[in-house]
């Protein structure tokens, strides 16, 4: 079975450009989160999506949006791209039941400049 | 709001050490425990969990168990090898009414070297 895809892998962006990056889950799994990883610190928790509807949002300003599609694959949305937002971004799906646990991807470097 | 610390600062250990990586929590209601483990160039592996007081996560000769009492889930190995070598992550997941929406908080990651 596939685990959770997440792409592109790599990209580099200029300050006020748009990003979208893209995550499809687990087969049958419904519910995605998204986590942006700067460089030596922990994963921070920006958003989660279940049946299409945002479950969750981190402290993170209006730029970012996410959205979920009907086969749960997912999108995060940056905005007017700031140099801060240089990280790995981290896509995770859980089957949302009882003691659910995430299952990461392989993530997402992006590289503003 | 829930937090996770781990110890500071870079682990180095020689192969066949032992090991512990400490984690300590705070959060509202019971929440679920994890390590998560993160190899140079990846993303994460979820290495072990435990999901309610007493209950003691297992995995590839790792283990921690949940201690609500002093609020820890520290990782331990008995005799580590290079191929441990990684970044590793404590992490607690809240629940809401019996579930959990799959939020995650991280400690802020610990580094293990270990040398032939």
């Amino acid at each position: 079975d596939a685990g959770v895809t997440q792409s592109p892998t790599h990209l580099i962006k200029t300050r006020g450009q748009h990003v979208t990056l893209r995550c499809s889950p687990i087969s049958g799994h419904k519910s995605v989160s998204w986590y942006q990883q700067v460089l030596g610190q922990g994963p921070q928790f920006i958003f989660q999506y279940y049946e299409k509807e945002e479950r969750g949002r981190g402290n993170f300003p209006d730029r970012f949006s996410a959205r979920q599609f009907p086969n749960y694959s997912s999108e995060l949305n940056v905005n007017a791209l700031l140099l801060g937002d240089s990280a790995l971004y981290l896509c995770a799906s859980s089957s949302l039941s009882g003691n659910t646990e995430a299952f990461f991807g392989q993530g997402t470097r992006l590289t503003v400049v | 709001g829930n937090s996770v610390t781990q110890m500071e600062g870079p682990v180095t250990l020689s192969e066949e050490a032992f090991l512990t990586i400490n984690c300590t929590y705070t959060a509202t209601g019971y929440p679920s425990l994890f390590w998560y483990v993160q190899y140079p160039g990846e993303g994460l592996q979820l290495l072990l969990k435990a999901t309610k007081a007493d209950d003691k996560g297992s995995n590839k000769g790792f283990e921690a168990t949940y201690r609500k009492e002093t609020t820890s889930f520290h990782l331990e190995k008995g005799s580590v090898q290079v191929s441990d070598s990684a970044v590793y992550f404590c992490a607690l997941s809240d629940r809401a009414g019996g579930t959990s929406y799959g939020k995650l908080t991280f400690g802020q990651g610990t580094i293990l070297t270990v040398h032939p």
